[in-house]
């Protein structure tokens, strides 16, 4: 049973626009959430993270929303740019050293 | 050097083969982990090493073989592997030993073909 999901497989943006990328758990017990980038034949990157203790965090261009209540977080790039195509895993810490990690989604970002 | 190398970027192995991934890190960084990742399906943990001695195994099956040799270098060596063992294999590293960032440098991986 799948703990961490991303229920939109891929999604497709124009440069420029707002990229979100959603991601829902059902373990109440995660207190630490990722976000990881990955490009083709190449290992995941981290890319930004939250604690369960806030509701935002924000570097550059990247800002993920933590719902606690709703079990939902949510990756918002802006402004999109072409380099930002990849698949992007949320995932969440599960004590220590293990990550659960969600099916991932595919951004397009289109000039 | 912030890479995370993973050796051979591709195997294909017969089930009765022994084989061995490898990969190397030279952050310093304590902690070293084993990931699997099937087609459309997300990594899964298999083994972490902290400080050189094996810290969480996921129940995996013992034709897995961990191995850690030193800080710098991880190895799993694969023994009578099954078709549905066919996957990527990820290996990561992390500064903090006890993973509570949870922020991992990743290698490209090694991707396993069982026949």
């Amino acid at each position: 049973d799948q703990q961490v999901k991303q229920n939109s497989p891929s999604l497709s943006v124009q440069e420029g626009r707002i990229s979100i990328l959603n991601c829902d758990y059902t373990n109440s017990m995660f207190d630490y959430f990722l976000w990881y980038k990955k490009y083709p034949a190449e290992g995941p990157t981290f890319l930004i993270s939250i604690s369960s203790i806030k509701d935002k965090n924000e570097d550059g261009r990247f800002t993920v929303f933590l719902n606690k209540s709703a079990k939902h977080l949510s990756l918002h790039i802006v402004p999109s740019q072409p380099g930002d195509s990849a698949v992007y895993f949320c995932a969440a810490r599960e004590g220590f050293q293990k990550l659960v990690f969600g099916t991932g989604t595919r951004l397009l970002v289109s000039p | 050097d912030t890479e995370v190398t993973q050796t051979p970027k591709h195997l294909v192995m017969g089930m009765t083969n022994k084989k061995s991934l490898k990969c190397e890190q030279h952050m310093g960084h304590r902690a070293m982990y084993w990931y699997k990742q099937k087609a459309k399906k997300p990594p899964e943990l298999m083994f972490v090493y902290s400080y050189e001695k094996l810290s969480i195994n996921e129940s995996v099956p013992s034709r897995f073989s961990p191995e850690c040799p030193n800080s710098s270098l991880l190895n799993l060596h694969l023994h009578a592997l099954q078709p549905e063992d066919s996957a990527l294999y990820l290996c990561a590293s992390s500064q903090d030993p006890t993973g509570y960032t949870g922020e991992l440098f990743f290698g490209e991986g090694s991707r396993l073909t069982v026949l």
